[in-house]
């Protein structure tokens, strides 16, 4: 398994800001991807984390809104762009380990 | 219809009772399998992985029905600490992206 830390753990924000999520792993991973899970909801895969090229988004998320970068095998950010009400969540960062996905431990954000 | 679909539960289940529930699959050229537990405001954990030919884990057994295209989880003896959102998993292979399923909750009452 790999030790994954998200920061923050959790913030309050005001509508039309933005805030950038910290992933931090413990060892090298090639695959990383974020995730939203919404109150009673399952999980949504955002984004692929691609080290060294843009992340590769599903359907319905974008750059604009979520931006993310992942500058080494070990570290990615996601940024959550002018947030709505609607952005409130809980945002996780996954690596695949082994063809295995460990989560890290999310991000509870909630939007005013 | 949703790629992958289980019964959302809450199974309300005494402590030392055997409980069990199903997950399909809507994808029949996924390949991988998996149970995860997910705990209240927490991340989702790995379980177990699902292997065509069952597999078990202590007091968790888990199945794979191709055909039928489901998987399952039987818990044995349950615990009070087996309370949680068991979350399904199907995935095509190893490049693809993993589909969840919105979870089963599970209560089990002292």
């Amino acid at each position: 398994s790999a030790v994954i830390s998200q920061k923050p753990s959790r913030d309050i924000c005001q509508r039309g800001t933005s805030l950038t999520i910290q992933c931090q792993v413990d060892s090298q991973v090639t695959m990383m991807f974020w995730y939203r899970q919404q109150p009673g909801q399952s999980l949504t895969l955002i984004a692929t984390a691609n080290q060294g090229s843009e992340a590769t988004y599903e359907s319905g998320f974008v750059i604009d809104k979520f931006p993310i970068s992942r500058p080494n095998l070990t570290f990615s950010t996601l940024t959550v762009s002018n947030m709505s009400p609607e952005d409130s969540s809980i945002y996780l960062c996954s690596v695949d380990l082994a063809e295995v996905e460990f989560f890290g431990p999310g991000t509870r954000l909630t939007v005013l | 219809r949703k790629e992958v679909e289980q019964d959302p539960g809450p199974f309300n289940v005494p402590e030392g009772a055997t409980v069990a529930f199903n997950c399909t699959y809507s994808n029949s050229a996924s390949q991988s399998f998996f149970w995860y537990r997910q705990d209240c405001r927490k991340e989702p954990k790995l379980l177990m992985s699902v292997y065509s030919s069952g597999n078990e884990d202590g007091r968790f057994t888990a199945q794979l029905n191709r055909a039928s295209q489901y998987i399952s989880l039987l818990i044995r003896d349950s615990k009070l600490s087996d309370s949680a959102t068991y979350l399904c998993v199907a995935s095509r292979n190893r490049d693809d992206k993993i589909i969840f399923g919105k979870g089963t909750r599970l209560h089990i009452l002292p």
